[in-house]
């Protein structure tokens, strides 16, 4: 199993829906992971950071941890195409070493 | 404030030379990750430097990649005899302190050796 893993996509709503973006860990993340999102040929910019269990809210954005599961999803209500990009999922190790998933693409068709 | 900034923004090189890669990261933030990353791909760690610890090195694919950081603050990676596959662009990212804290990005360099 990978460190992160994400469904690569791509993952295709229509505009105004919610798009829901999952991500799995294995044991050797910690409890702190990110949402970044990453337009094509720019860098990654962070949108969320979640550490407890539950739901934290963002504006359009709701992450959601359960370490139970190990999965942390992204939820992105009322979805624009301006969303349209890669969200890259990422996690500590115990070590401080950031590790990433492979990102899922997401397009918002208008 | 002033985001992170890299440079340069786009480097070619030829098979064989060595590169220097530039990263000025965030006033105050003492942490500092390089990253590759290539077409269609994801990132993959490089190295990680925080404060005057000896840096994380455990991401660098070969002893032809170093890094260092001066002062606790700009930060070179070189590649030497720079191969095909090394093309990617480089990312660098900071942040306020290890462990917990969200990483920022610089706009990255593209390499390409030829």
């Amino acid at each position: 199993q990978k460190e992160v893993e994400q469904n690569s996509g791509p993952l295709s709503v229509p505009e105004g829906a919610i798009a829901s973006l999952n991500c799995t860990y294995s044991d050797r993340v910690s409890q702190s992971f990110f949402w970044y999102r990453q337009y094509s040929g720019k860098s990654p910019e962070l949108i969320m950071s979640i550490y407890s269990n539950g739901d934290k809210e963002d504006g359009r954005f709701t992450a959601q941890l359960n370490k139970a599961s190990q999965y942390v999803s992204l939820l992105i209500r009322d979805s624009q195409p301006s969303d349209s990009a890669t969200y890259l999922c990422a996690g500590h190790t115990g070590g401080f070493k950031t590790i990433f998933g492979a990102g899922t693409r997401l397009f918002v068709k208008a | 404030g002033a985001g992170v900034s890299q440079s340069p923004s786009n480097k070619v090189t030829e098979k064989g030379k060595d590169v220097e890669l530039r990263c000025d990261p965030i006033s105050g933030h003492t942490a500092l990750y390089w990253y590759r990353q290539s077409l269609g791909q994801g990132l993959e760690f490089l190295i990680y430097f925080q404060g005057n610890s000896a840096p994380d090195k455990s991401g660098l694919p070969s002893d032809r990649f170093s890094a260092e950081r001066t002062g606790g603050s700009v930060s070179t990676l070189t590649i030497q005899r720079t191969q095909q596959e090394d093309s990617a662009v480089y990312l660098c990212a900071s942040s306020l302190d290890r462990g917990l804290s969200e990483q920022y990005f610089g706009p990255g360099t593209r390499l390409t050796v030829t």
